[in-house]
């Protein structure tokens, strides 16, 4: 079974403080690997798309990176308005179509 | 904004009630994906639909159905509901049926008491 393990579950920076996020996955085929924001009571809004081992994306002071075993978001002197939740998500085949598996996510807090 | 649109966005109903969610897709994209959203399971995926089509299909219990009709428009029925079924649903839509780049809706936040 596909798992996505993300850590910590928990983040608290303070403005400035630069941390990274991890996402750990056991999956049988990785066809791609996804990284979302998600804002309480939100729907989760896309952030990046990573498909192989030694990809980065980067985008303002995120950037998302990928081994075969893990992805790690990196923010660099985060704002409060970079607080949210973090979810991470693998792509693999489900009855012979693909679908994403998601982790529980990291909730990300930066204070001024 | 997504582009994907659900309603309603709260939705407070009594235990063994049915209920209809709604979600319309981003203009142009054909597939449609429903999840539940709880606080201890996480973002659960329930089904997919392609172009009107049933595709992948996630852990989603028997009481719930879904249907995509034709202008892509989908809904999600919940039947017999029971108190553990409180969640966000959300709706998400991409341009073909690989599971890739999700665009999600705001979602429906289901009370059952």
């Amino acid at each position: 079974e596909d798992q996505v393990t993300q850590s910590p579950e928990a983040l608290r920076l303070q403005e400035g403080e630069s941390s990274s996020l991890n996402c750990s996955y056991t999956v049988s085929g990785l066809r791609g690997l996804f990284w979302y924001r998600q804002d309480p009571g939100k729907g989760p809004e896309f952030l990046f798309t990573l498909y192989s081992a030694g990809e980065e994306k980067e985008k303002e002071r995120l950037k998302a990176t990928l081994t075969k075993k893990e992805s790690f978001l990196h923010i660099t002197a985060p704002k409060p308005e970079d607080s949210a939740t973090y979810l991470c998500a693998v792509q693999t085949l489900n009855s012979g179509y693909s679908t994403l598996t998601f982790g529980k996510g990291t909730m990300l807090l930066v204070s001024p | 904004d997504s582009g994907v649109t659900q309603t309603p966005k709260h939705l407070i109903t009594a235990t063994g009630q049915r209920v209809t969610l709604r979600c319309s897709p981003r203009s142009g994209d054909l597939s449609v994906y429903w999840y539940q959203q709880s606080l201890d399971q996480g973002l659960q995926f329930l089904i997919q639909y392609y172009n009107g089509e049933e595709r992948a299909k996630g852990n989603i219990l028997e009481r719930f159905s879904a249907q995509q009709f034709p202008d892509l428009h989908s809904e999600l029925n919940l039947s017999s509901l029971e108190l553990g079924d409180s969640a966000l649903y959300f709706c998400a839509s991409s341009a073909g049926q690989g599971g890739g780049e999700q665009f999600f809706g705001p979602g429906t936040r289901l009370t059952v008491l």
